[in-house]
């Protein structure tokens, strides 16, 4: 199975920081990459396919890109509604693994 | 729009089963290949295989062969998923998720509501 790896598991930041969350794979997975929002108690949401596809409806403010097997997360100018946990998947090989997430809180 | 609504919480004794239904609406059911992943509590999230619903096909993880059953009624728009020989580590949200396009099996969106099954004595 190819294994998800997320850093930081967690960072504290403020209103309009910019975070930057990381999640590697550890093979080749081209571009085969998501990354979901979840809030406490709600279902994820996916904000990111292809590494770096913005789903339709995600602010502009979410951007996602790759270097080899390292993919990035980042969110510009943090809003309120952005505190979450954030999960990276891969799909390009079954199973389908996920990384262990990665918490935004407010500092 | 796209809608999946799961059944309600359960809680099971170890050792038992327990079927979670997922009724999907907004779209063709038989279109879009159906995920199911779990949440433990406090947990990150467990991909726990998927079904087409077309043909019947399913995949499901090593972790989860012999255990773990998804089937569809195509009539209504459902999928389920069974999970047998419950343990305590069973406990935990389970969510389906319907892919995300109409080719192979990749990102799941939207999601389910979730449902909460607890194993208990």
């Amino acid at each position: 199975d190819i294994q998800m790896t997320q850093s930081p598991s967690s960072v504290s930041a403020s209103v309009g920081d910019r975070v930057t969350i990381a999640c590697r794979a550890s093979q080749e997975i081209s571009s085969w990459l998501a990354w979901y929002q979840q809030k406490p108690g709600k279902a994820p949401k996916l904000l990111i396919y292809a590494a770096s596809t913005l789903q339709s409806g995600v602010p502009s403010r979410f951007s996602g890109s790759e270097s080899g097997t390292d993919f990035t997360l980042t969110i510009s100018n943090l809003q309120p509604e952005d505190f979450a946990t954030y999960y990276c998947q891969q799909v390009n090989s079954f199973p389908f693994t996920f990384g262990p997430g990665t918490k935004v809180e407010i500092k | 729009q796209v809608q999946l609504v799961q059944s309600g919480a359960e809680v099971k004794k170890p050792g038992a089963s327990v079927k979670v239904s997922c009724k999907a609406s907004g779209y063709t059911f038989t279109g879009y290949f159906m995920h199911w992943v779990r949440q433990a509590p406090g947990q990150g999230l467990e991909y726990m295989g998927w079904i087409n619903p077309n043909s019947g096909d399913t995949k499901f993880p090593q972790k989860f062969q012999g255990r773990v059953t998804m089937t569809r009624d195509t009539s209504i728009s459902t999928a389920y998923m069974e999970l047998s020989r419950l343990r305590s580590d069973d406990t935990a949200v389970y969510y389906c998720a319907r892919d995300f396009g109409t080719g192979l099996p990749n990102w799941c969106a939207p999601w389910g509501q979730g449902t909460l099954v607890t194993v208990s004595s």
